[in-house]
């Protein structure tokens, strides 16, 4: 069993619907990030999160420490958004290793 | 700031071919790894650097050597390259010490070993 899973593996909605991406992990964990990676491969970072909520524009990140599980929501979606969602947790004891789930492809259609 | 930057974008080798990637930022961030990413599996540590001088072994380490001259630069190397190393590569950087930092990653290499 992967330490880190998300779900659905593959997301096809429309536009303007709202996404749940999902994330759950069987570690200790101290922070869970949250990445996209676009089409041509780059991969940028979203959220970072130990506890709580975070908001950036649409995009809406939360955590659930006791339940191990992070979900990551799209509001007003747009074929914009169309990407892998990624997924990474860093352990509880390094500073410095992340473990990584194998992403969420989303696609958009307009 | 550039970022982090990698070279080259595209390469191709024969099995048993040495080559290096490169990768550097100048963030001046303490943390650096390589990472490859292959179809349907999440990216996987092959090396990573908290500083200059100091490397150490990630999840995948075989077939490959790195070293941290400086805090800007950290080459990836292959020394005889299999088609199993036939992947996308990404080079990242952060800052280190507090558990909680953003990665930064460069724009990959992908690479095909025939």
């Amino acid at each position: 069993k992967n330490e880190v899973e998300q779900s659905p593996q593959n997301l096809t909605a429309q536009e303007g619907e709202f996404i749940t991406i999902n994330c759950s992990y069987s570690v200790g964990i101290s922070a869970l990030h949250w990445l996209q990676q676009h089409p041509g491969g780059g991969i940028v970072s979203l959220f970072m999160l130990s506890s709580g909520k975070k908001k950036h524009g649409r995009l809406i990140a939360t955590i659930n420490i006791q339940e191990k599980h992070s979900s990551l929501h799209i509001t007003a979606s747009h074929p914009r958004d169309s990407a892998v969602y990624i997924c990474a947790v860093r352990l509880m004891d390094s500073n410095y290793q992340l473990i990584w789930g194998a992403g969420t492809k989303l696609i958009i259609k307009p | 700031n550039a970022g982090v930057t990698q070279t080259p974008k595209f390469q191709v080798l024969k099995t048993g071919q040495s080559m290096t990637l490169q990768c550097a930022q100048d963030m001046n961030h303490e943390y650096m790894s390589w990472y490859r990413q292959d179809p349907g599996m999440g990216l996987r540590l092959i090396h990573y650097s908290v500083g200059a001088g100091i490397t150490d072994q990630g999840e995948v380490p075989n077939g490959y050597n790195v070293s941290r001259s400086t805090t800007e630069d950290f080459p990836l190397r292959l020394l005889s390259a299999a088609p199993s190393q036939t992947s996308v590569y990404f080079c990242a950087s952060s800052l280190a010490g507090t558990g909680l930092n953003e990665q930064f990653f460069g724009p990959g290499t992908r690479l095909t070993v025939l």
